[in-house]
C-alpha cells in the first residue's frame, strides 16, 4: 500500500496570508490526525478527523481548522498566518478512531515571512 | 506539559553499543508508540505497545512498558550509524501526546 502523502512539501507565505495543506491517508484508513512540530514545542496535536467529523481537538486557536472528505483525504487551513506558525505540519493516518497505530506522512514545511 | 516526555534529550554512543531511551507519561493510556525521525522529515513508525503488554520486540528494538510507573523504554541493540535520528514516544487514549524527543547520535 502507498504511504501517507502530503502536499505541498514546502511552502513559503507572508504574515496575514492563509494556507491550505493536504493529506491523503493510507488506503482504507479512515482517521487523519494533524500535528505541528516546532523545535521548541515538539509535536503538538492539532485535531483528528474520522468519517468526515472532527473527533478531537488540541489547544490551538480558531485560525487552525480542517476538514475531511468522503474519501478520507483531509485538508488543514491556517488563516491570518503569524511568524510563529512556521513549522513542520505532519499528518498521520490510522484505520480507526482514536489512539490506534498511526502512520505519518513526510510533512509540509511551512515558512512564514 | 507533555504527556510523553523522552529522556535523555540527547545521547551519543559508539557503533555496536546499545542505546536506551526512556519515556514517561502522565495519565492512563491505551497505547504507546515509538517513532524515529530523520532530519526534520516525517516520523517512521517503529513499534506500538498496548497498555496490557509489558514487552515487545521488533528486530533490534525492544520496548518495555510499566503502567504502574507510567513509563516506557526503547532499547536499540548493536546500534549502527544509520540509527542516528530523533526518537519520539506518543502516549494516549483517544489521541497521542508526544514529547520533544531523544536525539541519538551513533558514531562510526
Amino acid at each position: 500500500k502507498a504511504g501517507v502523502t502530503q502536499t505541498p512539501r514546502y511552502l513559503i507565505k507572508t504574515r496575514g496570508q492563509q494556507v491550505t495543506l493536504s493529506c491523503s491517508p493510507i488506503s482504507g484508513h479512515r482517521s487523519v490526525s494533524w500535528y505541528q512540530q516546532t523545535p521548541g514545542q515538539g509535536l503538538q496535536f492539532l485535531f483528528e478527523y474520522f468519517s468526515e467529523t472532527q473527533r478531537n481537538k488540541g489547544n490551538f486557536p480558531g485560525r487552525f481548522s480542517g476538514r475531511q472528505f468522503s474519501n478520507s483525504r483531509s485538508e488543514m487551513n491556517v488563516s491570518t498566518l503569524e511568524l510563529g506558525d512556521s513549522a513542520l505540519y505532519l499528518c498521520a493516518s490510522s484505520e480507526g478512531q482514536g489512539a490506534g497505530e498511526q502512520f505519518f506522512g513526510p510533512g509540509t514545511r511551512l515558512t512564514v515571512l | 506539559s507533555q504527556q510523553g516526555e523522552e529522556d535523555p534529550q540527547a545521547l551519543s554512543i559508539q557503533e555496536g553499543e546499545n542505546a536506551t531511551m526512556n519515556c514517561s507519561y502522565k495519565t492512563s493510556i491505551n497505547n504507546l508508540q515509538w517513532y524515529r525521525q530523520n532530519s526534520g522529515r516525517g516520523l517512521v513508525h517503529l513499534i506500538l505497545i498496548r497498555s496490557n503488554e509489558r514487552e515487545k520486540h521488533s528486530g533490534r528494538l525492544r520496548v518495555t512498558l510499566d503502567t504502574s510507573k507510567k513509563s516506557s523504554s526503547l532499547l536499540i541493540t548493536a546500534s549502527r550509524a544509520a540509527d542516528t535520528a530523533s526518537y519520539f514516544c506518543g502516549a494516549g487514549t483517544y489521541k497521542y501526546i508526544f514529547g520533544t524527543g531523544t536525539r541519538l547520535k551513533v558514531l562510526a
